[in-house]
């Protein structure tokens, strides 16, 4: 168990145009959803943590607008990335809890956007 | 302010042992991850630890210290495959995952 997918695996756009990335925990419900961005080389960064429901809560330097996120039930999360320029371009990764009394994190493989 | 600490890299030889440390100051303590990530795919969950002691799974064995805000990760017969990003993150009192920025392990034949 505890699977996690995200659509789509990899994206190009030009710049200027939104973005949605869905996340979706295929065999568990997730009571929290994180989003993770990546740079080649560097660590995760969290961007924001969001529970089913309600409204994500965005770390320091995460633009919530330029960054939307909705969790609107235990499997499905969304981020659209809106306006997108070429800073953006990254490797997005989302991760759902809620199986593990722990809350241990089941990560989705990724989604690669370049953003032209 | 929180803070988790291991090294950069480390190289290593195929069929070897080798240990990843991690160092941690954080608010409050409810956990231990590590997890693999190779380059360009998502981490995977190794280990969990809350208690103080070593946790052993095959090859891999974690090791936590709670008094010293210390843990390893011990990876025993390195394979080739083994190569990739170790990451050592901890669970805080607010229960946030607090990540550290990661060990690139390099195994040399």
């Amino acid at each position: 168990g505890a699977v996690v997918s995200q659509h789509p695996s990899w994206v190009i756009c030009k710049s200027g145009t939104s973005v949605k990335i869905e996340c979706r925990s295929l065999d568990f419900q997730a009571t929290t959803m994180f989003w993770y961005r990546q740079f080649p080389k560097q660590s995760l960064m969290l961007m924001a943590t969001s529970n089913e429901g309600s409204k994500a809560t965005y770390e320091q330097g995460v633009e919530k607008d330029k960054f939307l996120i909705n969790h609107a039930s235990l499997t499905l999360s969304t981020l659209t990335v809106t306006s997108a320029h070429p800073e953006d371009s990254s490797f997005y990764i989302c991760s759902a809890s809620g199986l593990s009394s722990y809350n241990e994190q089941f990560f989705g493989p990724g989604t690669r956007l370049t953003v032209l | 302010g929180q803070n988790i600490d291991q090294p950069t890299e480390m190289t290593a030889t195929e069929g070897a042992i080798v240990q990843i440390n991690c160092t941690y100051q954080t608010s409050g303590f409810n956990g231990l991850f590590w997890y693999q990530q190779h380059a360009g795919e998502a981490p995977t969950f190794l280990s969990y630890n809350v208690l103080d002691g070593l946790e052993e799974k095959g090859r891999f064995s974690s090791f936590l210290s709670r008094s010293k805000g210390y843990s390893y990760l011990l990876l025993k017969e390195l394979q080739m495959k083994d190569s990739a990003s170790y990451l050592c993150a901890v669970i805080d009192s607010n229960y946030q995952l607090i990540w550290g920025a990661g060990t690139k392990l390099i195994i040399k034949p």
